[in-house]
């Protein structure tokens, strides 16, 4: 599969704890970007990196998330003290071969939160 | 404030039409821009996209056309197929950046 692989796909915690997200993208894909989507809402962007560089980050990535990608591969996003206003679908998306032509941003399935 | 918006939550046609999503957004400094397709239960899918120094790209049954001075941007499928119906979601860059600004979607049915 040479997809954009997250996991879990599900995820249901209770208000106040930590839940962490995982991210593979597309093998070789430099490119990497985190995006949240609420119900009736197109995807609102979060973070992106560059290899293992972060280099946007949204006002929307309070202080509460943060994310990684330690050797430029795979990702992590960390929801800290969670509230219910985090319930959403949290997609990741990957793109771009090194040193060939740029590519859009391929998605993945997401993983969708429910704080309770 | 909504920068992309998409004011139809839903379009209906009939199989073989032509279907016409459209979009406008309100930051002139947006340099390029995508429409991506999205089936349930599925992450969003790229179609088509459009840089700001061209008014046009074409694509097979796909055609996006760009208006600068009205800020608008509309695709066209033509002609639909019961396969295209999905929420569509216009996208928009700025120059340099990465991130994409997305529109609230259009969910497209296209009746058999």
């Amino acid at each position: 599969d040479t997809g954009v692989s997250q996991d879990p796909r599900h995820k249901i915690t209770k208000r106040g704890q930590n839940v962490t997200f995982r991210c593979d993208p597309i093998s070789e894909h430099n490119r990497l970007y985190w995006y949240r989507q609420t119900l009736g809402q197109g995807p609102e962007f979060l973070t992106y990196f560059q290899n293992e560089a972060q280099l946007e980050k949204s006002r929307l990535l309070s202080d509460r998330f943060s994310a990684e990608r330690p050797k430029g591969s795979f990702s992590t996003l960390e929801i800290q003290r969670t509230e219910q206003g985090d319930s959403a679908m949290y997609l990741c998306a990957s793109s771009s071969l090194p040193r060939r032509v740029d590519t859009e941003a391929f998605f993945g399935q997401g993983t969708r939160l429910t704080v309770v | 404030d909504q920068q992309v918006k998409q004011n139809s939550p839903s379009l209906s046609v009939q199989e073989g039409r032509i279907s016409i999503l459209n979009c406008d957004y309100t930051n002139s400094m947006f340099d390029y821009f995508l429409w991506y397709k999205k089936y349930p239960a599925e992450g969003p899918t790229f179609l088509i996209s459009i840089s700001s120094i061209k008014d046009k790209n074409e694509d097979g049954r796909f055609t996006v056309f760009l208006n600068k001075s009205a800020k608008h941007l509309s695709l066209h499928i033509v002609p639909s197929q019961p396969g295209d119906s999905a929420v569509y979601f216009c996208a928009a860059r700025f120059t340099g950046r990465r991130a994409l600004t997305f529109g609230s979607g259009t969910r497209l049915q296209v009746q058999p």
